[in-house]
């Protein structure tokens, strides 16, 4: 079975400091898909980034990083510099072929960050 | 691309009525997704189709929901009766293919009292 866990439930931070979320997963799947959602207060999911198990290379994307380890099963997410804009929950994802197929996306519980001006 | 649409984007419904919640997936979209996300049980997959077919329902919670897909630009989500436990945030969604991430609709807020 396919799991995801997010254990920072909330997280506040001042604005322009760093911040990082953590996501470990389990599956037995050898190919598996990775996935970051934000869903802002107004309630929409935003789709923020997709990596494959084969590459492990880390990922910028203007003040938004992910650092994929596959030795430790995490997929963490770092803001930088973070603004009121990032406020919202970010939920980690995972996607396996063996596990149900790649469409059946399992999500991680949220990590609500709040960013204080 | 006016992105996956659902309607209404609030319900409020007695419970023993019958409550239908409607999507429009994003055109050339092969999959599609409905989801349910509560505070207790986060998000959870319901059903999903490709090129309108059902492949997967093991997610629909009892025989008082109902997925179909008519056609490729059309889905609805049907509860009869709703119950107060089913009110939740009902999120559709479609992708383009197997691999590529969703796009979620804005959601459509049921409350059963």
């Amino acid at each position: 079975a396919q799991k995801v866990t997010q254990a920072q439930t909330e997280i506040s931070v001042v604005e322009k400091e760093d911040v990082t979320l953590d996501c470990v997963y389990e599956t037995r799947d050898t190919t598996y898909y990775l996935f970051w959602y934000k869903q802002p207060p107004s309630g929409e999911l935003v789709f923020l980034i997709r990596r494959n198990s084969f590459d492990e290379q880390n990922e910028i994307s203007g003040r938004y990083s992910w650092n994929f380890q596959k030795s430790t099963s995490s997929f963490n997410f770092t803001i930088t510099a973070s603004q009121v804009v990032d406020s919202a929950v970010y939920f980690c994802a995972l996607s396996g072929g063996v596990s149900g197929g790649y469409q059946k996306v399992t999500f991680g519980t949220g990590t609500k960050l709040q960013v204080i001006p | 691309d006016a992105g996956v649409i659902q309607s209404p984007r609030h319900e409020v419904t007695e419970m023993g009525q019958e409550v239908t919640l409607r999507c429009k997936p994003i055109s050339g979209h092969d999959y599609l997704f409905w989801y349910r996300q509560t505070m207790m049980r986060g998000l959870e997959l319901l059903i999903y189709f490709n090129n309108n077919v059902p492949i997967d329902d093991s997610g629909m919670p009892e025989d008082r929901f109902s997925a179909k897909m008519p056609n490729a630009s059309f889905s609805t989500l049907k509860i009869q009766p709703s119950e107060p436990r089913d009110s939740a945030v009902y999120f559709c969604a479609s992708s383009l293919n197997q691999l590529s991430g969703y796009t979620f609709g804005s959601g459509t807020r049921l409350t059963v009292v």
